[in-house]
This record gives C-alpha cells, structure tokens and sequence, in this order.
C-alpha cells in the first residue's frame, strides 16, 4: 500500500535554531517528492519537487534532501523564524495525474522567540 | 500573476442542503484540482479537470461533484450535506495534468456543517 509517513508530528525549536523534518514513504511506481507548507488557514505552498534523480534542493533557508535507495526525504530548515511556523507536508507522487498524489500526516512547527 | 482565487472563503450549511464552491486558477492554468483537508485524514484528493474534463476522481460519494469552465475555473459541488463533510476544500491549478508539475493551492473554503 502506497503510504508516507512524517515524523515528528509535532516539534518545537526556539527562534534562530536549525531543525530537520523527516519523510518515510512506500510509493510504487515514484515519480517525485514534494515538500509543502502550509500557514494556518491557508492553502500549501510550494518548497521543492525532487525526481528520482536529484538528492537536494533548496528554497532560501529550506533545503530538501532524498535518498530515493532508503526512500526517505528530509527537510532542513536552516536558522529558524517566527514566519517558519506551520505544517510542513510531505507528499510523494506516484507515476501518473494528480489522483496519484500521497499526501503525508504533516509535522506542525512552532518557533518560540 | 494573480494566484487561485477560491470563494467563499467560509461558509455554514445545514444538514442535508446543498453547496457549490468555486475556484479560479492561475491564469494559463488548464488543470485544476480539488482536495478536502480534515485533522483526522489529511489531505484527500476528490477529482481532478483538466480543459474541462474530468481526468480522475477519488474514493469519495456521488454526492460530491465538480465541473470546470471553458474559462478553467471550476465548481464543485456537494450535496446532500453529511455533518463530515465539515473540511477545509482546497483548489489547485497546474500547467499541465501530468502530476509532474508544481501545485499552486487556493487558501481553501472552510465548510462548516451543523
């Protein structure tokens, strides 16, 4: 069963610390990996789409890793914000439309000043 | 370039009425999509139009319907309204109905159902 699985569920950091969100999946057949944040009450928004063949992308102070062997993705937030608080989702995409879009639980982070 | 536009933002039905929501896409944009997001499952994926046909659709019941435009904005409508329909309903527009492309979302219609 195609599944994606994020942890932690929850995590909190102080104003100006890294952290790094973590990614498991079981898609067959992969296509791309994408990473999303998403402010309360408001839609997702883009970080990065990774494909098989690329292993880290960055957006800013957000980098994407991907080790499609281990099939696990993890995103580094580097010198966290205020702004950086929210639910940051992990959605993997099988071969195919949008249908084939998994979409992990979310990790939801709060930055404390 | 103006982002999906999706209306209203809230809303509050009753119990077995009816709901149409509407979404506009990015300008260009000839896919559109559609999602329910509740705290228990996450983000689900309802169907998906692409130049105003239906391309796919998920697990959810013929109570749920959409349809797009020659324009590619979209309606989606539920009927016959379930207390679990309450969800937050995202918009996405895409350049093309590959599923390879970014997701640009809407910030949703929050449905309320009492």
């Amino acid at each position: 069963k195609n599944q994606v699985e994020q942890s932690p569920q929850s995590l909190i950091i102080l104003e100006g610390k890294n952290c790094t969100l973590q990614c498991n999946y079981t898609v067959s057949p992969f296509s791309n990996l994408r990473w999303y944040k998403q402010d309360t009450g408001r839609g997702p928004v883009s970080l990065t789409i990774m494909t098989f063949s690329e292993n880290t992308k960055s957006n800013g102070r957000y980098t994407a890793t991907l080790d499609a062997d281990t099939k696990q993705s993890s995103l580094h937030i580097t010198a966290s914000q205020l702004s950086d608080s929210a639910s940051y989702i992990c959605v993997v995409s099988a071969s195919g439309g949008y249908n084939k879009l998994i979409f992990g639980a979310g990790t939801r982070l709060a930055v404390h000043p | 370039k103006a982002g999906v536009t999706q209306t209203p933002r809230y809303l509050i039905k009753t119990r077995g009425q009816q709901v149409t929501l509407s979404c506009s896409p990015i300008s260009g944009h000839r896919s559109v999509s559609w999602y329910q997001q509740t705290p228990g499952q996450g983000l689900q994926f309802l169907f998906e139009y692409f130049s105003e046909t239906q391309r796919n659709k998920g697990n959810f019941p013929g109570r749920f319907s959409g349809r797009q435009f020659s324009n590619s904005r979209s309606e989606m409508n539920v009927s016959t309204l379930e207390l679990g329909d309450s969800a937050l309903y995202l918009c996405a527009s895409s350049s093309t109905d590959r599923g390879n492309s970014p997701l640009h979302f809407g910030n949703g219609t929050r449905l309320t159902v009492t």
